[in-house]
């Protein structure tokens, strides 16, 4: 079973900054991790597939990096609605696995 | 446009089964590489993947849970169900249903969710 680590667990930080997120797994996946952002009281939003590939109508400022075991979500000049909990995700196999999530708040 | 709406119980007592419906519509459960996983959300705590159907009919679950969950579809219905035999406490959670196409290893479309509570 891979398993999917997050860090930091909590990143607070102001509106127009940079975040950037960790997701490392246990094994090599290559490129197949995908990122989800999901607001209080609604349901994830896929945000990057395929490590590096932004979803139809995420915006520029989200991007995506990473190959292996080692990935990286990069939030640019954060608005209001990027507030949020951002989990990894990847599929190995039959099975597919989410990460235990990275919380971002206003700092 | 694609949607996915759960449906099912809101509260359910310790050691019954519990029955969730996911009604999908905008395409089809049996287009080639369709699939819908259910994935259930405690309150304050992450994701938690639980099943997955394909196209084909295959499934496969989450090794810790998988003596208690059956997933179905009925592609004339456009539904996907989810039974958990023997709920407790700890299955209070938001239930959702998402898809994953062929060409993704990724989940694009959600549902709302539903929120389950087990209590007696």
């Amino acid at each position: 079973e891979i398993v999917l680590t997050q860090s930091p667990a909590t990143l607070s930080l102001s509106p127009g900054g940079t975040a950037t997120l960790s997701c490392r797994t246990s094994q090599n996946v290559d490129i197949y991790l995908a990122w989800y952002h999901q607001k209080a009281g609604q349901a994830p939003r896929l945000l990057i597939f395929e490590a590096s590939k932004r979803a139809t109508g995420i915006p520029a400022r989200f991007s995506g990096s990473g190959s292996g075991t080692d990935f990286t979500l990069t939030i640019s000049s954060l608005e209001p609605e990027d507030f949020g909990v951002y989990y990894c995700q990847l599929r190995a196999g039959w099975d597919f696995t989410f990460g235990p999530g990275t919380k971002v708040d206003v700092k | 446009q694609v949607t996915l709406k759960e449906s099912g119980p809101v509260l359910v007592k310790p050691t019954e089964t519990l029955t969730l419906t996911c009604t999908v519509s905008a395409f089809s459960l049996s287009d080639p590489g369709m699939g819908v996983s259910w994935i259930r959300q405690p309150p304050g705590k992450a994701l938690e993947w639980l099943a997955h159907i394909f196209s084909n009919d295959a499934k496969s679950y989450t090794t810790s849970l998988k003596s208690r969950l059956t997933i179905s579809k009925d592609t004339s219905k456009s539904q996907v169900v989810l039974t958990v035999t023997n709920v407790g406490p700890v299955d209070t959670a938001t239930y959702y249903c998402a898809r994953k196409r062929g060409d993704l290893e990724a989940f694009d479309s959600w549902g709302q969710g539903t929120l389950v509570t087990v209590s007696s």
